[in-house]
């Protein structure tokens, strides 16, 4: 069975300033998929970020990186220079294979809010 | 063009009706899913249909059936409703590979 543990339930951060929200998986599913959701307050669901378990280099997208370490079996989530906008939840998630229904497994979400 | 919508956005309603949200994709995929999110925020699958075909059910409810016209559409049809459906839920689709997985704007149903 798939899992994601995100063990910050909520941080502050100092805008300007760089954050990293911690994501640990568990899968015995060699391919796989990690990706990184942003909710605002207004609850739709934005994807930010993905790694493939077989990507070699760390996935970037703009102030978003994601450190990708998989013999730890972590997904941390950095966001540089944090802007005000940045307050919200953000959701680590796993998708398996095919195989598994390719469903999307969530971890319990962090919420985030920038300090001015 | 949204890429995955699904009305209404908001639902209040009063235990024991019935009730259907819809939801549809112009993306091509062929994975449809419905998931709902609590009031703690915690977000779980009940559903994905492939092709038409269900593929997961998650210990969800009777009350609950989705159905699925065709690849691009898939609703959730709610008998019964009760305190406790009270939820977000999401829509979403994905092609098979394992990038792509893009959500609608959810539907906030409140059971009164």
């Amino acid at each position: 069975a798939q899992k994601i543990t995100q063990t910050q339930p909520g941080m502050f951060v100092q805008e300007k300033e760089a954050v990293t929200l911690d994501c640990t998986y568990d899968t015995s599913d060699p391919s796989y998929g990690l990706f990184w959701y942003k909710q605002p307050s207004s609850g739709e669901m934005i994807f930010l970020i993905y790694q493939g378990s077989y990507d070699q280099q760390n996935a970037t997208e703009g102030r978003y990186s994601l450190n990708f370490q998989k013999a730890r079996k972590s997904a941390n989530l950095v966001i540089s220079a944090s802007q005000l906008g940045d307050s919200a939840m953000y959701f680590c998630a796993m998708r398996g294979n095919k195989a598994a229904g390719n469903k999307l497994t969530f971890g319990g979400g962090t919420r985030v809010l920038v300090k001015p | 063009d949204t890429a995955v919508s699904q009305t209404p956005k908001y639902l209040v309603t009063q235990m024991g009706n019935d009730k259907s949200i819809k939801c549809e994709q112009n993306l091509g995929h062929d994975t449809m899913y419905w998931y709902k999110q609590d009031s703690k925020k915690f977000l779980k699958i009940m559903f994905s249909y492939n092709n038409k075909e269900l593929i997961i059910n998650e210990t969800v409810p009777n009350r609950f059936s989705p159905k699925s016209p065709d690849k691009a559409h898939l609703n959730l049809h709610i008998n019964s409703l009760e305190l406790g459906d009270s939820a977000v839920y999401f829509c979403a689709s994905s092609p098979d590979s394992l990038y792509g997985y893009t959500f609608g704007s959810g539907t906030r149903l409140t059971v009164v």
